[in-house]
């Protein structure tokens, strides 16, 4: 097993651009999660999905979108960059069941810089 | 609005020293305390607790709750240098099992 990917490691982006992150899980667990994590700051959660189509938001949505139309996938989309939006960004999954339910799995995160 | 206070913010100790890193918390519909590490990299997982004094031990760490004070503390004894790094703590809750992360306790183990 993989375990949760993500791409792009590395981003720089300009102000006002778009793109996605891409958080793929082949663990087949249904919660799937968005962090951001800012200098010396813990991770604070952006969505959360528990499962296919349907998604939350967490503690700061403002400026993000998600889908998540397959167990496997949860791509998080910036629509118009801001400066404030520069942070590493981890996705996570995790399952329901057994003994080690709810414990999350971290993908390896996205570096991402608005100039 | 959930909580969760690390301390102390920073430590530097030596090898073979024992550190104690604390947690206190309050978030609503509590289920579970997490404890992750973090090494310049994606957290990884240390210990989910979710019963008040069961201490979970791997290694030559250990972890206890304390679900009456809202409170837990992650042990480290016989340092190493390798034990070097951020770590975390985060109660679950709610549905969903959402995640809120202290900022957690920076360790530094020298020589």
């Amino acid at each position: 097993n993989a375990g949760v990917t993500q791409t792009p490691k590395f981003r720089i982006l300009k102000i006002g651009q778009s793109m996605t992150l891409q958080c793929t899980q082949d663990m087949n667990h249904n919660y799937m999660y968005w962090y951001r994590q800012d200098p010396g700051m813990g991770l604070k959660l952006i969505y959360y999905s528990v499962g296919a189509g349907i998604t939350d938001k967490g503690e700061v949505p403002n400026g993000y979108n998600v889908s998540r139309s397959t167990t496997e996938d949860f791509p998080l989309r910036l629509e118009l960059a801001a400066p404030s939006q520069t942070s590493v960004y981890f996705c996570a999954s995790s399952d329901t069941s057994g003994s080690r339910s709810y414990e999350q799995y971290f993908g390896p995160g996205t570096r991402l810089t608005v100039t | 609005e959930d909580k969760v206070v690390q301390s102390p913010l920073s430590l530097v100790v030596h090898e073979g020293d024992t550190v104690t890193l604390n947690c206190s918390y309050e978030v609503t519909n509590f289920r579970s305390l997490l404890w992750y590490k973090q090494e310049k990299k994606a957290p990884t997982f240390l210990f989910m607790l979710t019963s008040s004094g069961i201490e979970k031990k791997s290694g030559r760490l250990s972890s206890i709750l304390d679900k009456k004070e809202l409170f837990s503390i992650l042990n480290i004894t016989a340092t190493q240098t390798g034990d070097s790094a951020i770590y975390l703590c985060a109660p679950s809750a709610g549905g969903g099992n959402k995640l809120t992360f202290g900022t957690g306790t920076q360790l530094k183990v020298e020589l």
